[in-house]
């Protein structure tokens, strides 16, 4: 079955510093969603991909996915607190009905 | 509008006991889901359901049953517990598929003793 795999696992950071996390998939993708899971709570909807190659902002995250549409990264400039949380990538498959599968997840944890 | 409301948030059983859990979306979506979540670990899909009285199974349905008669509630049922199933359970909606994000609820904490 489809497996979607993120990289690394855990992440800390000091304040300030950059941050990247991957994902892989093993079969090619319609589209590509990533989740905000903060310590205890639920994930949160952050952005969705669709095209080849297409590359989009929010603020200091930059979310891209791959030309081949198997991968995908999140990049966050200048880390915060506030960032503190695991990111999920989740990945439909091209045909493959209504389900999401989701990776599994890069936590990330920033000092001060 | 109060999203995707989940009951309860915690509970404990015992093995062989049995339990429903409740999700509840007041968005009129389409599309419902379980997903439950491990320590450490993503989301896997449970069962899933494309409307009212359309149910169909995810990754993990084993030791679970879902129902789904009306558009808003779409309960997971757990039949004879076990120490596997202790786990944090998602529920989550969407208005359609495929490029529609999903709204989760805030998860049930169930322990399984």
């Amino acid at each position: 079955g489809q497996q979607v795999m993120q990289i690394p696992q855990y992440q800390h950071v000091q304040e300030g510093e950059d941050f990247t996390t991957y994902c892989n998939s093993s079969t090619t993708l319609s589209n590509i969603q990533w989740y905000k899971q903060r310590p205890g709570g639920h994930p949160v909807f952050l952005i969705q991909l669709v095209k080849s190659g297409e590359v989009k902002k929010q603020k200091r995250l930059t979310f891209q996915f791959g030309e081949a549409k198997k991968n995908s990264s999140l990049h966050i400039t200048a880390t915060q607190t506030t960032d503190v949380g695991t990111y999920f990538c989740a990945g439909q498959v091209t045909g493959g009905g209504n389900k999401l599968t989701f990776g599994t997840g890069t936590q990330l944890k920033v000092e001060l | 509008n109060a999203g995707v409301t989940q009951t309860p948030k915690f509970r404990i059983l015992k093995i062989g006991q049995s339990m429903t859990l409740q999700c509840a979306q007041d968005m009129n979506h389409n599309y419902m889901y379980w997903y439950r979540q491990d320590p450490g670990m993503g989301l896997k899909l449970i069962y899933y359901s494309v409307g009212a009285g359309i149910t169909d199974k995810g990754e993990v349905p084993n030791g679970y049953n879902v129902s789904r008669s009306t558009t808003e509630d779409f309960p997971l049922r757990l039949e004879l517990a076990a120490p596997s199933q202790t786990s944090v359970y998602f529920c989550a909606s969407s208005y359609f598929t495929g490029y529609e994000k999903l709204f989760f609820g805030s998860g049930t904490q169930l322990s399984v003793l």
